[in-house]
């Protein structure tokens, strides 16, 4: 039963080309989120979002928008893929600001 | 949140005991203290977390300082499993959601198990 789950595993893709990961959570988390690991392993928040707030990194491209159909999944839509999007895109769920986040296995997108 | 300084890297020895630690100086009176461990090629995963008083889990201990200003994180006998990046995080606790939820990842610390 795995608790947070994302798809695909591999992305590999085109420049300019638009993208989707989906993300599914079942532990009944109220706060989804999303992280980039670049190539250096630095893990940086880009978003968290439950039923009523979004918020944004700052440094995050606006070519990335978050899109939740129903509390369990949060998915990222990529707009015209750049190189530097290349990276590990992490997705986790929590109880907002309590306690733990559980993190999915990661979905490596690589852009060429 | 708070910053948050750890080791680049540490060796152990299998079934040996790993000592982490961490300091954060600057660590205020809402901040906890989080350990999440990245394995190869996997997802962060939560380790232990408290306030001010040690912590014990099935998976490690938790020591704070009674300043609060470090805390180490204690694996009782390391396994080849347990090598992975450990990062210390602060938090603010805070019901409901938000950027107060968010995790800031630093460099963390390599753990090298060594049969």
């Amino acid at each position: 039963d795995t608790a947070v789950s994302q798809t695909p595993k591999y992305l590999v893709t085109q420049m300019g080309n638009d993208k989707s990961i989906k993300c599914e959570q079942n532990l009944g988390h109220d706060t989804m989120y999303w992280y980039k690991q670049d190539s250096k392993k630095f893990l940086k928040i880009m978003f968290s979002y439950n039923n009523k707030e979004l918020i944004i990194n700052e440094t995050v491209p606006n070519r990335f928008s978050p899109k939740s159909p129903d509390k369990a999944h949060l998915n990222l839509h990529i707009n015209s893929l750049e190189l530097g999007d290349s990276a590990v895109y992490f997705c986790a769920s929590g109880r907002g600001g309590r306690e733990t986040q559980y993190f999915g296995p990661g979905t490596r997108l690589l852009v060429l | 949140d708070a910053k948050t300084t750890q080791p680049n890297s540490m060796e152990s020895n299998e079934e040996e005991p790993v000592h982490l630690p961490c300091n954060h100086s600057t660590i205020s009176g809402t901040d906890y203290i989080h350990w999440y461990r990245q394995l190869p090629s996997q997802g962060p995963e939560y380790v232990i977390h408290g306030l001010t008083s040690n912590v014990n889990n099935r998976m490690a201990s938790l020591a704070i300082a009674e300043d609060r200003k470090s805390s180490t994180l204690i694996l009782h006998r390391a396994t080849l499993r347990d090598a992975a990046v450990y990062y210390c995080i602060l938090k603010i606790y805070a019901v409901g959601g938000g950027s107060q939820g968010n995790l800031i990842f630093g460099k963390g610390t390599k753990l090298s198990v060594k049969p």
